[in-house]
């Protein structure tokens, strides 16, 4: 079946400081991948996706590139904001599993201090 | 346009009762899909609605069910309640009929549900 392996929170930094969270995946058919971020009372949003092999997608300064060979979608970006604490979850949706479903990694809690 | 829109928002209700909760997706948005966030578990499918017809369901027992209206809004019901339900249940609708898996769901804040 489907999963999604995510590196184990908490994870804080400092602002400014450059943030990777690391997923990686297994998929029976040929997955698009997402990154949702829930901040604390609130529902999970959409940060970015990525489609087919090679695409990087970004959004609000952060990027992910999926990696087929590695059956990677790691999350990074340049300078974290103390706004961007929250809870990121990396998720595949698989066409080949024949139903429009995520399967979510545990996520991850990031602290961003001043 | 307005969100995902669910209610209520809070619940707190004793084992063995039975609760409904509602879930209006985006306006156009034909498929709509319930997930249980647990701390211990994580995001979990429960089942997707489209077009009033159940497409899959998630590994949950019979207790937990749903419909969807024409309208497209969902309700979804737990019978029979039990400790271990405890969860943010999280509504989200995609214009999945655009024929794309690619389609994002577009989440509602959910639902708090504790039983006592």
């Amino acid at each position: 079946g489907n999963s999604v392996t995510q590196m184990e929170g908490p994870v804080t930094l400092s602002e400014e400081a450059f943030l990777t969270i690391n997923c990686t995946y297994t998929a029976t058919g040929y997955p698009s991948l997402f990154w949702y971020v829930q901040y604390p009372g609130e529902g999970l949003q959409l940060l970015l996706k990525a489609t087919k092999a090679d695409d990087k997608g970004s959004n609000k300064g952060f990027e992910a590139t999926y990696r087929k060979e590695t059956t990677s979608f790691h999350l990074e970006k340049g300078s974290v904001q103390v706004s961007d604490s929250a809870v990121y979850f990396c998720a595949l949706s698989d066409a080949g599993a024949g139903s429009y479903q995520l399967t979510f990694g545990k996520g991850t809690k990031l602290s961003v201090i001043p | 346009k307005a969100g995902v829109t669910q209610t209520p928002r809070y619940l707190i209700k004793t084992r063995g009762q039975q609760v409904t909760l509602s879930c209006s997706p985006i306006s156009g948005h034909r498929s709509v899909s319930w997930y249980q966030q647990t701390p211990g578990q994580g995001l979990q499918f429960l089942f997707e609605y489209f077009s009033e017809t159940q497409r899959n369901k998630g590994n949950f027992p019979g207790r937990f069910s749903g419909r969807q209206f024409s309208n497209s809004r969902s309700e979804m019901n737990v019978s029979t309640l039990e400790l271990g339900d405890s969860a943010l249940y999280l509504c989200a609708s995609s214009n999945r009929d655009r024929g794309s898996y690619n389609s994002p769901l577009h989440f509602g804040n959910g639902t708090r549900l504790t039983v006592t």
